[in-house]
C-alpha cells in the first residue's frame, strides 16, 4: 500500500523564521511529488516535483526531490502570517489514467506569529 | 475562469439517513476526483472519473457510497445510509489532464 508521512505535523513559528517541512514516501512506480497549501478548505497546488535534485521555487517557498532516498522538502523563508495553513504532500502513482493516483500525507500545520 | 462548485457546504444528517453531494468542475476539465477528508488526515481519493466513465474507485465503500456523473460534466456523491464515521469533509477536484488538480471548497459533514 502507497504511504506519504510528513513532518513534522504541526509547527509553530514567529514571522521571519524559515521553516522546513519533511515529506517521505513509499509508492509503486512513483511518479511524481506535489505539494498543496490548505487554507480553511480547498487545497491550492505549489509545486510539482518530478526529477531529484532539481528546486523548484516560488517566491519564498523552495522544494526539492531525493528519489534515491525517497523524501522531499518543502522550505519557507522570512515567513508571514499569511503562510499559516496545513501544507500537504501528495505523491502521484499509476492510476487508471494517464496522469495517475495521488496519495496524499496527513499534513503539517504551520502556525505563524506575528 | 469560475472554480470547481460544491453544494451544499455544509451538512447535519442523522446516522442511517442519506445524503447527497453535488460538483461542477471547471468548464472542460475531463477528470474528476471526489476525496474525503477526515479531521486531522490528508485528503482520500474515493472515485476518479475520466469524462463519464470510472477510471478508479478502488477506495469507495461501494456498500453504501455511489457516485455518478452524467453527460462527462457534473457529479454527485451519495451515501446511504451513513455512519458516523462518514463525518469529514468531501472535496471535488476536476483537471484537464495536467497533473495539477483545482479543488472546489468542500461539503463538510456531520454524523450524528
Amino acid at each position: 500500500e502507497d504511504k506519504v508521512v510528513q513532518s513534522p505535523l504541526s509547527l509553530v513559528v514567529h514571522e521571519g523564521d524559515t521553516v522546513t517541512l519533511n515529506c517521505s514516501y513509499e509508492v509503486t512506480n512513483f511518479r511524481s511529488l506535489l505539494w498543496y497549501k490548505q487554507e480553511k478548505k480547498a487545497p491550492t497546488f505549489l509545486f510539482m516535483l518530478t526529477s531529484s535534485g532539481i528546486e523548484k521555487k516560488s517566491g519564498r517557498l523552495s522544494s526539492i526531490l531525493d528519489k534515491k532516498e525517497l523524501f522531499s522538502i518543502l522550505n519557507i523563508t522570512a515567513t508571514q502570517t499569511g503562510d499559516s495553513a496545513v501544507y500537504l504532500c501528495a505523491v502521484e502513482g499509476p492510476g487508471g489514467t494517464s496522469y495517475g493516483k495521488l496519495t496524499f500525507g496527513q499534513g503539517t500545520i504551520l502556525t505563524v506569529h506575528p | 475562469e469560475a472554480g470547481v462548485a460544491q453544494s451544499p457546504r455544509y451538512k447535519i444528517i442523522e446516522k442511517r439517513q442519506s445524503v447527497a453531494f453535488w460538483c461542477n468542475p471547471i468548464s472542460g476539465h475531463a477528470t474528476l476526483y471526489w476525496y474525503q477528508q477526515i479531521l486531522g488526515q490528508g485528503p482520500k481519493l474515493l472515485i476518479q472519473f475520466q469524462n463519464n466513465g470510472v477510471v478508479d474507485d478502488s477506495q469507495l465503500p461501494k456498500d453504501r457510497f455511489s457516485a455518478e456523473r452524467l453527460k462527462g460534466v457534473d457529479s454527485t456523491l451519495k451515501i446511504q445510509p451513513a455512519k458516523l464515521e462518514d463525518s469529514a469533509v468531501y472535496l471535488c477536484a476536476s483537471s484537464l489532464g495536467s497533473y495539477e488538480q483545482f479543488f472546489g471548497p468542500g461539503t463538510r459533514l456531520t454524523v450524528l
